[in-house]
C-alpha cells in the first residue's frame, strides 16, 4: 500500500524557517517524481514544487521560487521542502504528492499533509 | 502569470449529468497540458480521478470521464450520486516554462 506521510509543520514567525518531510513507503521511491502541493485555509489546492526521480529536474511555483527548496533522500526514502523567510501567506495545510507518466506530469498519491502557520 | 479557471459552483441533481471545465489564460488546453483532475470532500486530502485528459485510476469508478470540451479540459459524471457532492480542481502541465497550475476548484452541489 503507497502510503506519503508528511512531518515537520508547526507554528513560525514571519521571515523564519521550516524544514518539512514526507516518508514514502509501499512503493519504489527512487522511481517516481514527487511534488509538494499546498492549501491555505478555506482556499483552493496550489501546486509549489516538484522533484524528478534522480532529483536532475526541480521546478517552482513563482510564489515560492528563491524562498523554498526541494530536495530528496533516495536511500531514506524522503522527500524534503526546506521553506526559508516565510511569510504569513505561506500558512497553509502543505502534502506531497507523487508524480508518474510523461515528465512527472501526473500525480496520483497524496500525503494526508502538515499544517504551517506563520503568525507572530 | 497563467491563471487555469474553473467553474466556481454547478449543481446537478442525483442521477444526472454534470460537465466541469478546466481553461487555461495561454490558450486552448492541449494533451500537452496531461489534464489532471482531482475530488476533494471536506476535511479530507484530494483524491486523483483522472490523468492524462481521459485515463481513471484503478479506483475510479467508470461515471467519471475525461475530454476536451471547446478548447478546455472537461470532466464529465454520468449518473452523479449523492456521494460525487465534494470540490473538484484540474491540473495542467506547462512544460515550456515548467510549471504546474491548479484551476480554482468547482464546488460540485448534488440536489
Amino acid at each position: 500500500e503507497v502510503q506519503l506521510v508528511e512531518s515537520g509543520g508547526g507554528l513560525v514567525q514571519p521571515g523564519g524557517s521550516l524544514r518539512l518531510s514526507c516518508a514514502a513507503s509501499g512503493f519504489t521511491f527512487s522511481s517516481y517524481s514527487m511534488n509538494w502541493v499546498r492549501q491555505a485555509p478555506g482556499k483552493g489546492l496550489e501546486w509549489i514544487a516538484y522533484i524528478s526521480s534522480s532529483a536532475t529536474v526541480i521546478y517552482y511555483a513563482d510564489s515560492v521560487k528563491g524562498r523554498f527548496t526541494i530536495s530528496r533522500d533516495n536511500a531514506k526514502n524522503s522527500l524534503y521542502l526546506q521553506m526559508n523567510s516565510l511569510r504569513d501567506e505561506d500558512t497553509a495545510v502543505y502534502s506531497c504528492a507523487r508524480g508518474f507518466g510523461a515528465a512527472g506530469t501526473s500525480i496520483d498519491y497524496w500525503g494526508q499533509g502538515t499544517l504551517v502557520s506563520v503568525s507572530s | 502569470q497563467t491563471v487555469v479557471t474553473q467553474e466556481p459552483s454547478l449543481t446537478v441533481s442525483p442521477g444526472g449529468t454534470v460537465t466541469l471545465t478546466c481553461a487555461s489564460s495561454t490558450g486552448a488546453v492541449t494533451s500537452g497540458h496531461y489534464p489532471n483532475w482531482f475530488q476533494q470532500k471536506p476535511g479530507q486530502p484530494p483524491r486523483s480521478l483522472i490523468y492524462n485528459i481521459n485515463n481513471r485510476h484503478s479506483w475510479t469508478p467508470a461515471r467519471f470521464s475525461g475530454s476536451f470540451l471547446g478548447g478546455k479540459a472537461a470532466l464529465t459524471l454520468s449518473g452523479v450520486q449523492p456521494e460525487d457532492e465534494a470540490e473538484y480542481y484540474c491540473l495542467l502541465y506547462f512544460g515550456g516554462v515548467l510549471l504546474k497550475v491548479f484551476g480554482g476548484g468547482t464546488k460540485l452541489t448534488v440536489l
